[in-house]
């Protein structure tokens, strides 16, 4: 199983609170992401980075930010929740992978996920 | 546009039987392809990559197939068990640098009952 965590498990809040989820790996990796994901649906990529200081936007706009201050940690704040921001949020690190014929690839280990309900 | 559907979206089977998953894509360029499993509440953990060049891979009870000239694949389940109850999503990676970007399906979500 990888070694990457994430907290809260679980989280319910009222609309306006301020959030931050963790993400936290213990591999290593440079590269690091975070996904959306609703039920019955696809993950869409919100944000990644490539190493500390470097965070970019994703394919699916997103009100949350990120930071990458340390390699292990990637934190998304939500300055202000609404409940359309409810959903599952994937943390995912990744490694070199090779293809063989000098080809290499990522392969993404995903966290166990934070359930967030905005009410 | 790049996509990928799968099929079913779900499907209960009994404990002991075999079971096989789809997966078409229109992602292009093509790099590789993954079989992941996701468990409810928890993320995906991958089962299976192939290439352009590779027709077949297999993880225990499951087999992975391509098929890179009609962009199909399949995940075949042998000898089901109850743990293999989970959301099964295929991933496809253009390019094959490690700026490549992944496309994910919306996953066939299996049930295997007693």
């Amino acid at each position: 199983e990888a070694d990457i965590y994430q907290t809260p498990r679980y989280l319910v809040i009222g609309t306006g609170k301020k959030i931050t989820l963790e993400c936290s790996q213990t591999m290593g990796h440079d590269k690091m992401y975070w996904y959306q994901q609703d039920p019955g649906m696809e993950l869409h990529l919100i944000h990644y980075s490539y190493g500390v200081n470097s965070t970019e936007k994703g394919d699916l706009s997103s009100e949350s930010t990120v930071s990458r201050i340390r390699t292990e940690h990637f934190p998304l704040t939500l300055e202000s929740a609404r409940p359309s921001h409810t959903s599952q949020y994937l943390c995912a690190s990744s490694e070199n992978l090779s293809l063989g014929q000098q080809r290499t690839t990522d392969t993404q280990y995903f966290g166990p996920g934070t359930r967030l309900t905005v009410l | 546009k790049n996509q990928v559907e799968q099929s079913p979206q779900s499907l209960i089977i009994l404990e002991g039987k075999n079971c096989t998953l789809q997966c078409n894509y229109t992602v292009s360029p093509f790099s590789n392809l993954r079989w992941y499993k996701q468990d409810t509440g928890r993320g995906p953990v991958s089962l299976t990559i192939m290439t352009f060049s590779e027709n077949t891979k297999s993880n225990g009870r499951y087999t992975a197939t391509l098929d890179a000239d009609t962009k199909q694949s399949s995940l075949h389940i042998t000898a089901s068990q109850l743990s293999d109850s989970a959301s099964y999503i295929c991933v496809v990676s253009d390019r094959g640098s490690t700026l490549g970007r992944l496309y994910f399906g919306r996953g066939t979500q299996l049930t295997v009952w007693p």
